[in-house]
């Protein structure tokens, strides 16, 4: 098992560019989440799904940011228009049962200039 | 509501110690509470997890926690520490009737194990 798998590793941007960050779960996983983590305010749930049907996006900041799951195994986090506060290591999640453990992938590190 | 403190933001402790590494959470009824591990530029790492059952709970590289319901704590241990634990420690909780798989985490411990 591959585990899950996040692209790209590393982005930087300018203010204002669109930024989508990709997500592929661990196959047969029915939860999917996106968290945030910063210095300042450690990790930060953004939004879960659970069999692709988003399920609490309470977490994600405003409308700049957007998160889809197309299918089983893809998920995107869109940030438009990205501003330097966005910067952050992006994480993904998967998990398979209710209080099973969550699988993390090794992230996304954004940049915003 | 729920809710996690890790009250110390860095533990140090020398090699071949006994390590302790605090958690409080809080929670409406029972909790489902966990420990993960994060290393430099990777993701978080599962640990070890206390669902129901016995209050001491073994996971893995000879870690393990204790739960305390009177205390509201599940404090990770370790009775000797190596160079190589040294990382950046979670502590997380959910309520057993939270309908989804959502954890809330804790802002973290850095653990340095010296030589």
């Amino acid at each position: 098992d591959a585990g899950v798998i996040q692209s790209p590793r590393h982005e930087v941007t300018e203010m204002g560019q669109e930024v989508t960050l990709r997500c592929k779960p661990i196959s047969g996983h029915d939860y999917l989440f996106w968290y945030r983590q910063t210095m300042m305010r450690g990790l930060e749930l953004l939004i879960y799904f659970n069999n692709n049907v988003p399920i609490d996006d309470s977490g994600m900041p405003e409308d700049r940011f957007s998160a889809k799951m197309p299918n089983a195994s893809f998920s995107t986090l869109k940030i438009q228009p990205s501003e330097p506060r966005d910067s952050a290591v992006y994480f993904c999640a998967s998990s398979g049962i209710s209080n099973s453990p969550l699988h993390f992938g090794n992230g996304t590190r954004l940049t915003v200039t | 509501a729920q809710s996690v403190a890790q009250p110390e933001d860095q533990v140090n402790v020398a090699e071949g110690n006994p390590l302790t590494v605090k958690c409080t959470y809080s929670v409406s009824g029972n909790p489902y509470l966990f420990w993960y591990v994060q290393y430099p530029n990777r993701g978080l790492q599962f640990l070890l997890k206390y669902i129901t059952g016995d209050n001491l709970v073994k996971g893995s590289y000879g870690f393990e926690a204790e739960f305390n319901k009177s205390q509201t704590s599940f404090h990770l241990k370790k009775p000797s520490a190596l160079v190589s634990d040294s990382a950046l420690y979670f502590c997380a909780v959910r309520a057993w009737n939270n309908a989804g798989n959502m954890l809330t985490f804790g802002g973290g411990t850095r653990l340095m194990v010296k030589p």
